[in-house]
């Protein structure tokens, strides 16, 4: 079965620093692949995505993304935080024809970053 | 703007109550998700159409809840009876299928919080 395992409830890190949140996904097939960012009361938005191709992925707001196959793993980076980065990000992984298309999601990684 | 919307926003009832929420996926959309997000966990999936078909339905979507599209365009999801366990972010996606591919990206509404006291 598919699913998205994000070993870090959360993450505190000094403004300026270097980011970097986990992802490990297990899935059959060639993986669709998800980073979405959710502030408090708020709905998703759409960091980057991996579809195919370059394995290294450019995203909104100076996020990046880097597939492994080998190491069944995407994990989200970001070289320096800022406070306004604070927020619960979501590693995502999207089942194809088999799974119903459906979205499957980790359970987040709450990032706080401190002045 | 041309995004999934959803209403309401916020719902509070009380126990016992039935409600019902609203989503307008992107207008050529043919597929349409509804989600659940409880509080401090990722969103879960519920089910699914394809036009006016549902297609799969979670096992988390007890026979209080009923999803319906009527005409392949917006969708309700309705909760009978509700419970305070049923307090959650309820969030609605849509994509465009189509034949031969295998994955569409699914766009993500800003979801009704339903609050059960």
């Amino acid at each position: 079965a598919q699913s998205v395992t994000q070993p870090d409830i959360h993450i505190t890190v000094s403004e300026g620093a270097s980011l970097e949140l986990r992802c490990n996904y297990s899935y059959g097939a060639t993986p669709y692949l998800f980073w979405y960012v959710q502030s408090p009361g708020q709905g998703l938005q759409l960091l980057l995505k991996y579809f195919s191709g370059d394995t290294l992925v450019q995203g909104i707001k100076g996020f990046e993304a880097e597939f492994k196959r080998s190491q069944s793993s995407f994990n989200l980076r970001k070289p320096s935080v800022h406070w306004s980065d604070a927020a619960e990000y979501f590693c995502a992984v999207g089942a194809g024809n088999t799974g119903g298309f459906k979205t499957i999601f980790g359970a987040g990684t709450r990032l706080f970053v401190k002045a | 703007d041309t995004g999934v919307s959803q209403d309401p926003r916020h719902k509070i009832t009380k126990r016992g109550q039935n409600v019902t929420f609203r989503c307008d996926p992107i207008s050529e959309h043919n597929r349409l998700y509804w989600y659940r997000q409880t509080l401090g966990q990722g969103p879960e999936f519920l089910t699914y159409f394809q036009n006016e078909a549902q297609l799969e339905k979670s096992r988390l979507l007890s026979d209080r809840f009923s999803a319906e599209r009527p005409k392949g365009s917006f969708s309700t999801l309705e909760i009978q009876r509700t419970e305070q366990g049923d307090s959650a972010m309820y969030l609605c996606a849509s994509s465009l299928g189509l034949a031969g591919l295998s994955y569409n990206e699914q766009f993500f509404g800003p979801g009704t919080r339903l609050t059960v006291l």
